[in-house]
């Protein structure tokens, strides 16, 4: 059974800095691996995909890489800014055609 | 080029009442997916479903719990006889085919009072 864990559950950081968030999960066998923001009361946002057989997506200030052998990913945000809070979730698809999502990072950037 | 639309955004219902959560996909999109978002829970899969077909309901509730997505019209999620532990946020996402970019709504928050 597929499980996905983010570490850390929340970040708090100062407005400017870079950051890093990181999804690991315990089936390497997966179609593709997407990050998604979820803002508070708010739906999903996605933010990149990855197939299988990339190693990363990058879309402005954000850098996801995926490692699949060891069943891990990060997303990379640079230079953060207040806009950039919210919860952060992480979402594998595998054979079974749905999306197994991680618990997120809530992250907080402060003024 | 609208997205994936959900009603209502908010539904209050008594228990023991029916809830119906209606999803729209994006357009030309054949593949829909409920998810479900308990407090301080992750989003858990409910149901797959393709254009008059269920293809996965594994993460469905056995009772009380339908889904249907029709030829014409919107994808509705059913739940009969509603507890206050239905009470959560349900997601509907759409793709266009199998293994792409899932687009999710906005969301439906069901509150049973």
């Amino acid at each position: 059974k597929q499980e996905v864990t983010q570490i850390p559950a929340a970040l708090s950081v100062p407005e400017g800095e870079n950051l890093v968030l990181n999804c690991s999960f315990t089936d390497s066998a997966i179609y593709n691996l997407q990050w998604f923001r979820q803002d508070p009361g708010k739906g999903l946002t996605s933010l990149l995909l990855i197939q299988s057989s990339q190693r990363e997506q990058t879309s402005g200030r954000l850098n996801a890489s995926l490692d699949k052998s060891s069943g891990r990913s990060t997303l990379y945000i640079a230079a953060s800014q207040p806009g950039d809070s919210a919860t952060y979730l992480c979402a594998v698809m595998d054979g079974s055609e749905k999306l197994v999502f991680g618990k997120g990072t809530k992250l907080t950037v402060n003024p | 080029n609208a997205g994936v639309m959900q009603n209502p955004r908010h539904l209050v219902r008594r228990r023991g009442q029916e809830a119906r959560l209606r999803c729209s996909p994006v357009k030309g999109h054949s593949h829909v997916y409920w998810y479900r978002q308990l407090p301080e829970e992750g989003l858990k899969f409910m149901v797959y479903l393709q254009k008059e077909n269920i293809i996965d309901e594994s993460g469905m509730p056995k009772e009380r719990f339908s889904a249907e997505f029709p030829k014409e019209g919107p994808s509705i999620l059913r739940i009969q006889q509603v507890v206050r532990g239905d009470s959560a946020a349900y997601f509907c996402a759409s793709s266009p085919e199998l293994d792409t970019e899932a687009f999710f709504g906005q969301g439906t928050r069901l509150t049973v009072v």
